[in-house]
């Protein structure tokens, strides 16, 4: 199984700031990667798949790069809505699918 | 309007059983495969089992493996969990959500589209 782990735990930002979200596999998942958006109460969406292309209705601020085991997702400029958790998934060998812990980015 | 709409969810005893349903609209079922993922209170997200879009494939994960079964009604554009032997581990919000499509055999594993959950509560 494939461990993804994700840094840091939680993020405190102010907005307007930009973003770093880490995600870490414990063994190569090619570029077969996505980032998912939570909020309270509500269901994950799809903001990137395959590394680095944006979900459809997905703002431009929302990049993702990497490859093989480290991959990045960036905010260029954080909008209060973006304030939530994000979750990375594999699909480079399943079953299983595997999600990282999660990073929760929150109002300094 | 693409939709998702779970049901099913409550509070069942440890060792019961529950079958939980998703009921797609906008969409036809009968064109994607269809994923369970789960959620504990307050903790991050497991994927549970998969349909391929005709049925012929499944899988689980080892946490859920002889216990639950998906299945899938495409006439109905349902897809169901049936969840038996249930403890307090099991507890959790159950989200349907579609897979983008298949291609070459194998579907992408992504989740493009997600309900809304139902929550199982397990406890005695």
């Amino acid at each position: 199984e494939i461990v993804l782990t994700q840094s840091p735990a939680t993020l405190s930002l102010s907005p307007g700031e930009r973003v770093t979200l880490s995600c870490r596999a414990s063994q190569s998942v090619s570029s077969y990667l996505a980032w998912y958006q939570q909020k309270p109460g509500q269901a994950p969406r799809l903001l990137i798949y395959d590394a680095s292309n944006r979900a459809t209705g997905i703002p431009a601020r929302f990049s993702g790069s990497g490859s093989g085991t480290d991959f990045t997702l960036t905010i260029s400029s954080l909008e209060p809505e973006d304030f939530a958790v994000y979750y990375c998934q594999q699909r480079s060998d399943w079953p299983p699918l595997t999600f990282g812990g999660g990073t929760k980015v929150e109002i300094k | 309007q693409m939709q998702l709409v779970e049901s099913g969810g409550g509070v069942v005893r440890p060792g019961g059983s529950l079958r939980l349903s998703c009921v797609a609209s906008g969409f036809s079922l009968s064109g994607y495969g269809m994923h369970w993922v789960r959620q504990a209170p307050g903790k991050g997200l497991e994927w549970v089992a998969f349909m391929r879009y005709d049925g012929t494939q499944t899988s689980y994960a080892d946490s859920v493996k002889g216990r639950f079964t998906i299945s899938r009604e495409n006439s109905k554009n349902m897809l169901s969990l049936q969840m038996n032997s249930l403890s307090a581990q099991d507890t959790a919000v159950y989200f349907c959500a579609k897979d983008p499509g298949c291609s070459g055999g194998r579907c992408s594993g992504y989740f493009d589209f997600w309900g809304q959950g139902a929550l199982v509560t397990v406890s005695s």
